[in-house]
This record gives C-alpha cells, sequence and structure tokens, in this order.
C-alpha cells in the first residue's frame, strides 16, 4: 500500500456543525501533516505529527484541532468553522528517512455555508 | 524563516520546451522538491535534488545550485495534459520536523496547441 488515503472527498457543513476529516496510511510513515490549500494558492501548513505527537503547529484557530490516535491513522475535527474556512485540506506523510519528500492524499474538499 | 519564489504563470506551446525557476533561501537546506499540481487535485511528486547539478526524469529535468539558492525544472515535448501548476518546495533541517516542506507560490503553466 502506497497510498495516504482521505475521507471525505468533500464537505459541505453549516458553521454550527461539527464534523472530522480523516487521513490514513499503511506505509509506516512516521510523520503526518495536514495543509489547507485556498484556489490558485500554495499549500500552507497546518500541523505537523511526529510518532504520533503534536510537533508543530502553525497558530491555527481552536475551531480546527488535530488527533492522531495511531501512527496510522490522523484526524482533523472541525467546529464553528467560518466561510472563508472553506479550501482543499491535504493530508501528507512522510517517512523518517530524510531522503523523501511527501506523500499526499487527494484532499478533502470542505464547503462552509 | 524561508523564501520561497517562483514566477505566477507561464505558457508554452504544445511540443515545446519549458523552463520553470524556483530561487529560495533558507539557513539549513535539506532539499528541494518539486511537484505537480492539476486544478482541484492533490500536488504529486517529480523530483528531488539534494546535491548541485542536473536529474533527469524522463521529459522531466530539474537542476540544483545550492551556492546560488536556485532551481528549475526543464520540461521538454510540452504535452496539453502539463497544464498545471508547479510547485517548488524546500525543505529546512533547522525547523522542528525534519522532513516538514515548505512551498513556493507555484507557477502556473498553460500549454497551448
Amino acid at each position: 500500500d502506497t497510498e495516504v488515503t482521505q475521507t471525505p472527498k468533500h464537505l459541505v457543513m453549516g458553521m454550527t456543525n461539527k464534523k472530522s476529516l480523516k487521513c490514513e496510511q499503511h506505509m509506516g510513515h512516521r510523520a503526518m501533516y495536514w495543509y489547507k490549500q485556498k484556489a490558485k494558492k500554495p499549500p500552507e501548513l497546518m500541523f505537523v505529527y511526529s510518532y504520533e505527537k503534536l510537533s508543530i503547529n502553525e497558530s491555527v484557530p481552536s475551531r480546527f484541532s488535530p488527533e492522531c490516535p495511531n501512527s496510522s491513522l490522523l484526524n482533523l475535527h472541525l467546529h464553528a468553522l467560518q466561510p472563508e474556512d472553506s479550501a482543499l485540506y491535504l493530508c501528507a506523510s512522510t517517512p523518517t528517512d530524510s531522503s523523501y519528500g511527501y506523500t499526499f492524499g487527494s484532499g478533502t474538499r470542505l464547503t462552509v455555508v | 524563516g524561508q523564501n520561497i519564489d517562483q514566477p505566477t504563470e507561464m505558457t508554452a506551446t504544445e511540443g515545446a520546451i519549458v523552463q520553470i525557476n524556483c530561487t529560495y533561501q533558507t539557513s539549513g537546506f535539506n532539499g528541494l522538491f518539486w511537484y505537480q499540481q492539476h486544478a482541484g487535485e492533490a500536488p504529486t511528486f517529480l523530483s528531488y535534488n539534494v546535491l548541485d547539478g542536473l536529474e533527469e526524469k524522463g521529459r522531466f529535468s530539474s537542476f540544483l545550485s545550492r551556492s546560488k539558492g536556485y532551481s528549475y525544472l526543464l520540461l521538454k515535448e510540452l504535452q496539453m495534459k502539463d497544464s498545471a501548476s508547479y510547485l517548488c518546495a524546500v525543505r529546512d533541517r533547522s525547523n522542528n520536523a525534519g522532513n516538514m516542506l515548505t512551498f513556493g507560490g507555484g507557477t502556473r503553466l498553460m500549454v497551448k496547441p
């Protein structure tokens, strides 16, 4: 298995809803990342998990809450989002060997209404 | 911090050659990556350079000069399907998560018949 799987692929949620994005990989990668990407912009880093511990939080608002239950799974819990949070949310993973770049998931297209 | 610059847009003709430049400034350079991203899709890995010189992979080649903080991606025999955004990304060993990438703004390439 050489993939990063993200679900759902599309999500529409209201500003009062609570939802979660899921990311899964079975490549034994021990670093996992959440990125946010707006149209025609590069991916912006949100969170980094290394060995299931949060190592970087790029000043992300608390309405985004990451969770790493085990080495294969990464969640992003969403609550009270704003319309400007609508974006493509990308998950990526890497092994600890520095010779490798990211393997990206296909992303979740989030629309907040 | 890191500063990564690449042109915003480029246009080229089918069958031609195009070179996309990327300049960067980083304190602990540890590799440069090029990714291709079609609209609404996740980035896909194209190339990796950590030493000076040219890496060739089929129609795509990538060059790195660490002393100049400069890289380029060369696309030969352009095809219509090469119309996409091309992201330059740099890895810096001085950050807390050693494999984390920082992306440039991306270059949107349009291939015309």
